[in-house]
């Protein structure tokens, strides 16, 4: 099963709103890490937060992190166009051969001008 | 600098076809990942390499293979295709294994098993 499980599934907004994505996650972690995809291209690493930090900021995102509830989310400010894309967030899981990086099934970003 | 390439772009098979879709990475990376998506179910971690001649396996292994015979090479190989197998395959790649540093992507293999 998958690790990470971003809400929405979709949200829609208009260009200047802020948006906000959720992930939820099910077992300890290392990082947890987001990821954008424009359509038909591949993921695109946008931040990477530490278990033992809380907030972090990357120009227009801020993403915090709460692993007493197991969560993350990432906020966009004032959105643009541009940042159509879907939205995934990652999670390091472990299985019998070691570790690697499980997605969720992202959240759909439209922002209309 | 390319980063990594998949090729092919994309590829029409008949059922019970062998396939193999390469990678390449130029960044001298430890780990590579190869990933479906399907729509609606996000990406699935298929295989993973930690280091060159170790492999993983990941959530949905199974009719996958992949070896690591050097740094820079992941093949994925269908030994016998199936329609079920019809997806987009992205292979990654990781300075550090492990998850606990940022994956670098493909533009993805679109595959489509008739």
């Amino acid at each position: 099963s998958q690790q990470g499980e971003e809400d929405p599934q979709a949200l829609s907004i208009q260009e200047g709103e802020n948006a906000t994505m959720n992930c939820s996650y099910k077992t300890s972690i290392n990082n947890l890490q987001w990821y954008r995809q424009n359509s038909g291209r591949g993921l695109v690493h946008l931040i990477l937060i530490r278990s033992n930090e809380r907030e972090k900021h990357s120009g227009r995102l801020r993403v915090t992190l709460d692993t007493s509830k197991k969560s993350s989310s990432l906020l966009i400010t004032a959105s643009r166009a541009a940042d159509t894309a879907s939205y995934f967030c990652a999670t390091a899981s472990y299985n019998q051969a070691g570790t690697a990086l499980i997605f969720g099934k992202g959240t759909t970003l439209s922002v209309s001008s | 600098i390319a980063g990594i390439t998949q090729a092919p772009t994309s590829q029409i098979l008949a059922a019970g076809r062998r396939m193999t879709l390469r990678c390449t990475q130029d960044m001298r990376h430890n780990a590579m990942y190869w990933y479906r998506q399907d729509l609606g179910l996000g990406l699935r971690l298929i295989h993973y390499s930690n280091t060159a001649g170790t492999t993983g396996k990941g959530e949905v292994p199974d009719g996958y293979s992949v070896s690591r015979a050097n740094t820079d090479d992941f093949p994925l190989t269908l030994a016998s295709a199936v329609p079920s197998q019809t997806s987009v395959y992205f292979c990654a790649s990781s300075e550090a294994s492990g998850g606990i540093g940022e994956l670098f992507f493909g533009e993805g293999s679109r595959l489509t098993v008739l």
